[in-house]
């Protein structure tokens, strides 16, 4: 089955322990995107990857690391997490260019920084 | 002045109404649409896109654009309470052609 898979699901932590969060597609996409989902706010954009070895910043990168080793990975880092981190984060996949596709989106990770 | 603003709702509509539902957007260079519905408690879902002025039908749901007055729409006919959920609108724009989403309309259709 064509997916995005994150994990963990759920994850609360501790301000300042540092955390990564998983991301892996099967779907050979080339574009790959975290997004945080706050209320009110709606879905803003942290860092997204064109390719392999390649990220850029998104909205709102501030507190946020990532990297791209291979294709079909795109982990979140939170190298010193803090309380006005904690959001609902999704991660997704885009074959070409997000324009053309959209968006495919993995189930989400709801982060509780304490 | 947000790139895409949304009705944050909630909007209700008896069941077999239609529903529509509003976005406007501040970039006049943006190129692609799209419908995004999100259930409580669960990701995104592409529903539909749309990239030329005009209406673009799929099954129940059918886009408009208007590139000159900057704004599209969502309008979902024979509305059924499963279509309760979260609509996201969002633009695709910049050299990256990345995607910036509205807060979403939340829609709930009364049985």
């Amino acid at each position: 089955e064509a997916q995005v898979t994150q994990n963990p699901r759920y994850l609360i932590t501790v301000t300042g322990k540092k955390l990564t969060v998983t991301c892996s597609q099967n779907m050979n996409h080339e574009y790959m995107s975290w997004y945080r989902q706050d209320p009110g706010l709606g879905l803003r954009q942290i860092y997204y990857s064109m390719n392999v070895e390649v990220t850029d910043k998104g909205d709102v990168p501030e507190g946020y690391k990532v990297s791209r080793k291979e294709k079909r990975n795109f982990p979140l880092i939170l190298e010193s997490p803090s309380p006005n981190q904690t959001s609902l984060y999704f991660c997704a996949s885009s074959s070409k260019y997000p324009s053309d596709y959209g968006y495919t989106f993995g189930s989400g990770t709801r982060l509780t920084v304490v | 002045q947000k790139e895409v603003e949304q009705n944050s709702g909630p909007l209700s509509v008896p069941e077999g109404a239609i529903a529509s539902l509003n976005c406007t957007y501040s970039d006049r260079g943006s190129q692609s649409f799209f419908w995004y519905r999100q259930y409580s408690g669960k990701s995104p879902e592409l529903i539909m896109s749309i990239y030329s002025n005009g209406d673009k039908e799929d099954g129940r749901f059918t886009a408009q654009l208007n590139k000159a007055s900057q704004y599209v729409s969502l309008l979902i006919r024979d509305s059924q309470p499963s279509d309760s959920a979260t609509y996201l609108c969002a633009k695709a724009s910049g050299s990256a052609r990345q995607l910036t989403f509205g807060s979403g309309t939340q829609l709930t259709v009364l049985p």
